[in-house]
Formats: C-alpha cells, structure tokens, sequence
C-alpha cells in the first residue's frame, strides 16, 4: 500500500525552466511533509518542509504548495539549473515520529 | 556533508549469507533509523533505535535486525539473504524523538548486491 503517490517518475526540464513535482497522500493523521533531495551515491537530505497550517513555503527558488482539502502537494523549482539534476522524494510523517513515508521518487534532469 | 558515515560503502553477498553493515551517527545524535531503498524506490523504514533500544519497526521480517551501541553507532544485520534484500541501505540519525523540528540526517548509503 502506498501511502504518499508521487508523479511524474521523471522529469526532463530545460535550464531556467519550472519543475512541478506533484504528491499526493490518504492518511489524514500526516501532518509534516517533507521534500528530501538525493543525489547519486548520496543519502537523501531535507530541502524543504511544510505543515498543512499553511498553503505555501518558499525557500530560494524551491516553493511546496500544499492543499490540505485534496491532500495534495507539490514541489515547484523555478529557474531550474543543471546542479538541480537529481532524485526528488516527496515525504509524509505524523507528529511526533522521525519515521517519514516516502514516495517513489521523480528523477529530474536539467539540460543546460 | 551530514556527518553520518557508513560502511561498507558497496558489499556483495551470495543468497543465504549473512551480513552486517554498520553506521556512526553524527555527533550529538542518540537516535538512528535504516532504511531499505530498492532500485528505483523510496526509502523504506525498517526500524529505529533510541538509546540503544529498538523503538520502532517498520514491515520487515525478523531476519533484519540490529543493535545500537552506547556510543550510538548502529548495525544492520541480515540473516539468510534474499536476492529482494539488494538495495542501498541508508542509516539517518537524529537527536532524541517526538519533536518535528530535529531533522534526520542520512548517511550515504551501504549498497548491498545479493547473487
């Protein structure tokens, strides 16, 4: 069962471009939703993180947008640049746990 | 860099054989997590350790287990070997439980090929 749906699986984008990475989750308990960034032979690392108490977070030039009522949210990246080339996963957890359900990552690659 | 190290950083292992990979956390840190991340997937929780207790499993058969040590490094072992088991598996430490705003930080990885 998966918990927090991810799409697209991957995501071709021009240098300077936007990238949209939609997520989508069932269990209405989550309630911290994390983006984590993960570069080959790297762990993942958390690039930003929002709480359904609002409904957008900006960070530089990576935005989430969050819809609490269709349990939906997304990552934006404006101005996409190659070193943004990487595996993006969207993540959901409750409060109180350090234990994030992960989607299945989108694969974004910039052309310069 | 997260401060979070791991080792062996690759590891290739024959069907029913039994292996141990090990994680330091970063400093200050008393809690550490592992994850299993097949190809092409998210991170899946196996489980968690606080102060050298397991606090937490994920859907993972008792063949995985793991210790965590006074110093609050940690090992993962894996009994009888599946081919399913290769995948990276990722350690992240954290500093204590139950507040959202101490973060995790995740290792590099062990990347294990079961043959």
């Amino acid at each position: 069962q998966q918990q927090v749906k991810q799409s697209p699986q991957s995501l071709i984008v021009q240098k300077g471009g936007i990238s949209i990475i939609n997520c989508a989750y069932e269990n209405t308990a989550f309630d911290y939703f994390p983006w984590y960034q993960q570069f080959p032979g790297k762990g993942p690392a958390l690039l930003i993180a929002i709480r359904p108490d609002v409904s957008e977070k900006k960070e530089g030039r990576f935005t989430i947008s969050f819809n609490k009522s269709a349990k939906q949210f997304s990552l934006h990246i404006m101005d996409s640049q190659p070193g943004d080339s990487a595996t993006y996963f969207c993540a959901a957890r409750t409060g109180g746990s350090y234990i994030p359900t992960f989607g299945r990552g989108t694969s974004l690659i910039v052309h310069p | 860099e997260t401060g979070v190290t791991q080792s062996p950083t690759h590891l290739i292992k024959t069907r029913g054989q039994q292996v141990t990979l090990r994680c330091s956390s970063q400093s200050g840190h008393n809690t550490v997590s592992w994850y299993q991340q097949a190809l092409g997937q998210g991170p899946q929780f196996i489980f968690q350790y606080y102060r050298e207790e397991e606090n937490g499993r994920g859907n993972f058969p008792p063949r995985f287990s793991g210790l965590q040590f006074p110093n609050y490094s940690s090992e993962l072992n894996v009994n009888a070997l599946e081919l399913d088991d290769s995948a990276l598996y990722l350690c992240a430490s954290s500093l204590d439980l139950g507040t959202v705003l101490n973060e995790q930080y995740f290792g590099p990885g062990t990347r294990l090929t079961v043959t």
